[in-house]
């Protein structure tokens, strides 16, 4: 079993839809979790980044973590076709000591106009 | 201004050659990485160094060794090349030291094994 699961998708909404992507894990020693958003024969940029449980949002974005479950979700509302791309989650258990991170395989997410 | 830059974006080669992947950063950053990113885009960390020296090295096979010249340069040399290292890597880097929040990565290297 893999570290880090998430869906490959690929998945296809209509534009302005709400968009959920989730990550589950098994180290219960992650606290910290990020999104990346990769677009195509690009490299990964940083999207959302959360520490320990809760909530963060950052305009259209939201973050969502549940440590009780360990599960991870990202929420995009009205979602743009600039929004296609590849959507990885990753997470390490420290921020500190040149922890390394584990990303799961990624969502490929195409937004339909 | 390119932040996080590597060289070439493309390689395509014959198997059982050398070859080398260069990274460059002008962050200021001091801790740089190199990723592989498999056909599925499955991301994972291959080495990291801090200020030259090395932190982090996964189990790659030891055809793979990286070089750190100098903080902003992280450079990827690959023997022997075989089928299985087609992929594209990515070199990254962070700061401050190790941080996992702040990783920019470049726009990888797209490598072809025939």
């Amino acid at each position: 079993q893999k570290e880090v699961e998430q869906d490959p998708g690929p998945l296809s909404v209509p534009e302005g839809a709400i968009v959920s992507l989730n990550c589950t894990y098994s180290n219960s020693a992650f606290q910290y979790f990020m999104w990346y958003r990769q677009y195509s024969r690009k490299g990964p940029e940083l999207l959302m980044y959360t520490y320990s449980s809760g909530n963060k949002e950052d305009g259209r974005f939201t973050a969502q973590v549940d440590k009780s479950s360990k599960y991870i979700s990202l929420f995009i509302r009205d979602s743009q076709p600039s929004d296609s791309a590849t959507y990885l989650c990753a997470m390490s258990a420290s921020n500190f000591g040149n922890e390394k991170l584990t990303f799961g395989t990624g969502t490929r997410l195409t937004i339909i106009p | 201004d390119t932040a996080v830059s590597q060289t070439p974006k493309y390689l395509v080669t014959q198997m059982g050659n050398d070859k080398s992947i260069k990274c460059e950063q002008n962050l200021g950053h001091d801790t740089m990485y190199w990723y592989k990113q498999d056909s599925k885009k499955f991301l994972k960390i291959m080495f990291s160094y801090n200020n030259k020296e090395l932190i982090i090295n996964e189990t790659v096979p030891n055809r793979f060794s990286p070089k750190s010249p100098d903080k902003a340069h992280l450079n990827l040399h690959i023997n022997s090349l075989e089928l299985g290292d087609s992929a594209v890597y990515f070199c990254a880097s962070s700061h401050p030291s190790g941080s996992v929040d702040t990783q920019y990565f470049g726009p990888g290297t797209r490598l072809t094994v025939l």
